[in-house]
């Protein structure tokens, strides 16, 4: 069963604009919330990560918000680049490693 | 500095051969993380191996996946007798420690096709 659910699962977003993608989870024992940036053919790569002892973490123009009580989380990026079109998967631990990831988000910037 | 290290990049089995996966973790790096991606969904869990020892397999599939982490070498995902469900990107992750802010960094993945 998917433990974390993530959407929308494809975006398409104008060069500027803010991208959004929401999650939500089941299990109130996760306490470490990552998102990842996943390029055709590669690895993902650790874009921003929070616990939830915050409700905002901001990273350039990356910014994660986590609303505990609604047991969602959200990744928006502000001033969208073409270089920022990639798959975006959020995930979920509790232990630090055995991390529960969504679906992923395909985001495409238009120039 | 190189990043964790996969391969092959690409493997085509057909139905009922072995498929080995090898995973060279990032340098100073002893604990190793493998995860399988099936098309249109995230990466799953599979096993947590530290060098010699298997931490948690909960993830394995309970016949014909096996995996290890030698004293010395990479780490091997080993699938026996595989099947057309087998068809699957597996990426390994490695990290310094296995303890708390314990980021894990991917590799390319390794592609299986079974035909």
């Amino acid at each position: 069963q998917q433990q974390v659910k993530q959407s929308p699962q494809s975006l398409i977003v104008q060069k500027g604009g803010i991208s959004i993608i929401n999650c939500a989870y089941e299990n109130t024992a996760f306490d470490y919330f990552p998102w990842y940036q996943q390029f055709p053919g590669k690895g993902p790569a650790l874009l921003i990560a929070i616990r939830p002892d915050v409700s905002e973490k901001k990273e350039g123009r990356f910014t994660i918000s986590f609303n505990k009580s609604a047991k969602q989380f959200s990744l928006h990026i502000m001033d969208s680049q073409p270089g920022d079109s990639a798959t975006y998967f959020c995930a979920a631990s509790k232990d630090d490693y055995k991390l529960s990831f969504g679906a992923g988000t395909t985001v495409t910037v238009r120039a | 500095n190189a990043g964790v290290m996969q391969n092959p990049r690409h493997l085509v089995r057909r139905r009922g051969q072995e498929a080995r996966l090898r995973c060279s973790p990032m340098k100073g790096h002893s604990h190793v993380y493998w995860y399988r991606q099936l098309p249109e969904e995230g990466l799953k869990f599979m096993v947590y191996l530290q060098k010699e020892n298997i931490i948690d397999e909960s993830g394995m599939p309970k016949e014909r996946f096996s995996a290890e982490f030698p004293k010395e070498g990479p780490s091997i995902l080993r699938i026996q007798q595989v099947v057309r469900g087998d068809s699957a990107a597996y990426f390994c992750a490695s990290s310094p420690t296995g303890g708390y802010n314990n980021e894990q960094f991917f590799g390319p993945g390794t592609r299986l096709t079974v035909l």
